[in-house]
């Protein structure tokens, strides 16, 4: 089992809709998530971190945390297609360890 | 302020070569870390620096690779004997290590090809 599992997509989602990105975790005392969006050619862009359960938003992002069932997820809502991307997610590796352990990213196409 | 830099953005080079590649954080992250990306896949963690030590290098997948950061600040990811699997993005992240809260910032990457 891999240590952050997310659905690789392409994931496809109509202009102004929600966007939906899942990410489950192995390890349950991982305590630190995070979404990145990286752009094809380009470096991943923190986007969101989240600590706590429940929710956390920013703008039209909203980050969800379930520790219970070890799940995050980040919604976008009123996608645009500049939030076309590939969206990671990482989990702080736990036992002290500071490392980041991420999924292999679940590419997003927003349609116009 | 300024980003994470690395140099250079792009490096080809032949297979048994040596290569260096550099990585300048922001400003006031105490924390330096090497990440490796190979397409269509999230970074793999190579090692963690806190001040000039490094304080995991439990990612580096062979005794070819050796990273310094020898003040505190610049790091270097020294990769010796290069091989053609060795291509991939090489990332550089840092962060302040405030607590738990260790958000990492990426620079923009080395792509290394190994012909």
């Amino acid at each position: 089992q891999k240590e952050v599992e997310q659905n690789s997509g392409p994931l496809s989602v109509p202009e102004g809709a929600i966007a939906s990105l899942n990410c489950t975790y192995s390890d349950r005392v991982s305590q630190s998530f995070f979404w990145y969006r990286q752009y094809s050619g380009k470096s991943p862009e923190l986007i969101m971190s989240i600590y706590s359960n429940g929710d956390k938003e920013d703008g039209r992002f909203t980050a969800q945390l379930n520790k219970a069932s070890q799940y995050v997820s980040l919604l976008i809502r009123d996608s645009q297609p500049s939030d076309s991307a590939t969206y990671l997610c990482a989990v702080n590796a736990p036992r002290g360890a500071q490392k980041l352990v991420f999924g292999q990213g679940t590419r997003l196409t927003i349609n116009p | 302020g300024a980003g994470v830099s690395q140099t250079p953005s792009n490096k080809v080079t032949e297979k048994g070569k040596y290569v260096e590649l550099r990585c300048d954080p922001i400003s006031g992250h105490t924390a330096l870390y090497w990440y490796r990306q190979s397409l269509g896949q999230g970074p793999e963690f190579l090692i963690y620096f806190q001040g000039t030590g490094a304080a995991d290098d439990s990612g580096l997948p062979n005794d070819r690779f050796f990273a310094v950061r020898p003040e505190g600040s610049v790091s270097t990811l020294k990769i010796q004997r290069t091989e053609r699997g060795d291509s991939a993005v090489y990332l550089c992240a840092s962060s302040l290590m405030d607590g738990a809260y260790n958000e990492q910032f990426f620079g923009p990457g080395t792509r290394l090809t190994v012909l």
